[in-house]
């Protein structure tokens, strides 16, 4: 069974151009979680999607960031009009269904973005 | 909301002694889940052990056990007969796995702890 995949790696983009960062979670799994890790900081919250439906966002900047889970195909974290703030590594998990026990995520490798 | 607090941010061992890592939280709910994650420098996040708040037992997996003091919100990580691939960042991090539905499964994280294993 297939880990957690997300690409790419190691994405670079210009200031001004748009960020597309995939995740394909772990097969069976449902629930999608996106982190964002600033330099020297652990991971903070951006967003929690199930099969076309956003849960919860309250962690997701206001503007220029937005997130999907089609019901086919990996789910999707696009920045729009990057800029040097939003360099950082982003992580995808992935989760079972709340039935199947405790919500124990598992990671992707993360996509490391750098905006020059 | 939830607040995960690890007031170490680098400690240090020599190879086969035993180190612990602190993680103090902040709720008012009576049912969630800890966690403490590893990322070496490779930035993989790992599960390193999890506990269920509800369970009295400390969790151990082989050489790392958790001091889990549900009053005091403390949730330490000991790490026995250190190896050097035991060198990375560590995490606590919280779960509310009933919050109100929207939060369901979302994971609150500490600043983390970088450990430094010495021959």
């Amino acid at each position: 069974n297939a880990g957690v995949m997300q690409n790419p790696r190691h994405l670079v983009r210009r200031r001004g151009q748009e960020a597309r960062l995939r995740c394909s979670p772990m097969k069976g799994h449902s629930h999608v979680y996106w982190y964002r890790q600033l330099p020297e900081e652990g991971l903070k919250f951006m967003v929690y999607l199930q099969k076309e439906n956003i849960i919860d966002e309250s962690g997701m900047p206001k503007e220029r960031f937005s997130a999907e889970f089609p019901k086919e195909g990996p789910s999707i974290l696009r920045i729009q009009q990057v800029v040097r703030g939003d360099s950082a590594a982003y992580f995808c998990a992935s989760s079972p269904s709340k039935g199947q026990g405790v919500n124990e995520q598992y990671f992707g490798p993360g996509t490391r973005l750098t905006v020059t | 909301a939830q607040t995960v607090t690890q007031s170490q941010p680098e400690m240090s061992v020599q190879e086969a002694e035993t180190v612990t890592l602190s993680c103090t939280y902040d709720t008012s709910e009576n049912n969630y889940y800890l966690f403490w994650y590893k990322q070496p420098p490779s930035r993989q996040m790992i599960l390193v052990i999890r506990q269920e708040a509800y369970k009295q037992q400390n969790a151990t997996e082989n050489r790392f056990s958790v001091n889990f003091q549900k009053a005091a919100k403390s949730f330490s990580l000991k790490i026995s007969d250190s190896q050097l691939g035991d060198t990375a960042m560590y995490f606590c991090a919280f779960m509310d796995p009933d919050a109100g539905g929207t939060s369901y499964g979302k994971l609150t994280f500490g600043q983390g702890t970088i450990l430094t294993v010495h021959p």
